[in-house]
């Protein structure tokens, strides 16, 4: 069975400042590997996936996010935060295979941008 | 383009009521799937449809709860005799085949049961 953990349930940071949120999971296989902002009373969108080749994935808004398959993580980065990026961030994996086409999400963290 | 569509956006049922939550995937998807959200936490998935068929339905509850992606029209999550604890954001998503496509998820369905 896959399975994400997102270890912290609130991330303050100042503005301007860099910013990671923290993922890793656990997966048969090769995974694929997302991350999702919410804001309130709104739906998921989408920020970037990984699913081969570069570790360093790119994404809206400035963030990006860097594999690493020795210590199973998917951390999701912003080299300077703004306020507007303060929200809801979830990360999921997928399973490769036909089998397994449902995202398992982690349990989200909270970000706080402080002006 | 148009994304995923939900609707209602807002759903107040009594208990006992059944409730209706209606989506239309992105044009060209023919995956879909139905997330629940619970107050202060995460998603957790429910069902995974293509046209006319339940492909994994690990999620659902096994009572009151049922969906549908019919030939024509949008995918139907259904709740019968609502009681309080189906309060939820009730989220579709809908993807492309292939497994590293993404999943784009519509503005979530808000059920709440008085």
């Amino acid at each position: 069975a896959q399975s994400v953990a997102q270890p912290e349930d609130q991330v303050n940071v100042a503005e301007g400042n860099p910013l990671t949120v923290k993922c890793t999971y656990s997966v048969s296989g090769n995974p694929y590997l997302f991350w999702y902002v919410q804001y309130p009373n709104r739906g998921l969108q989408f920020l970037l996936k990984y699913i081969t080749g570069d570790n360093l994935v790119k994404g809206s808004y400035g963030f990006e996010a860097e594999f690493n398959k020795s210590q199973t993580s998917f951390h999701l980065k912003k080299p300077s935060a703004l306020v507007s990026d303060s929200a809801l961030y979830f990360c999921a994996v997928r399973a490769p295979g036909v089998s397994a086409r449902q995202l398992t999400f982690g349990s989200g963290t909270q970000l706080t941008v402080l002006p | 383009n148009a994304g995923v569509m939900q609707n209602p956006r807002h759903l107040v049922r009594r208990r006992g009521q059944e409730a209706r939550l209606r989506c239309s995937p992105m044009k060209g998807h023919s995956h879909v799937y139905w997330y629940r959200q619970l107050p202060e936490e995460g998603l957790k998935f429910m069902v995974y449809l293509q046209k006319e068929n339940i492909i994994d339905e690990s999620g659902m509850p096994k009572e009151r709860f049922s969906a549908e992606f019919p030939k024509e029209g949008p995918s139907i999550l259904r709740i019968q005799q609502v009681v309080r604890g189906d309060s939820a954001a009730y989220f579709c998503a809908s993807s492309s085949q292939g497994s590293g496509n993404t999943i784009y998820f519509g503005e979530g369905s808000w059920l709440t049961v008085v």
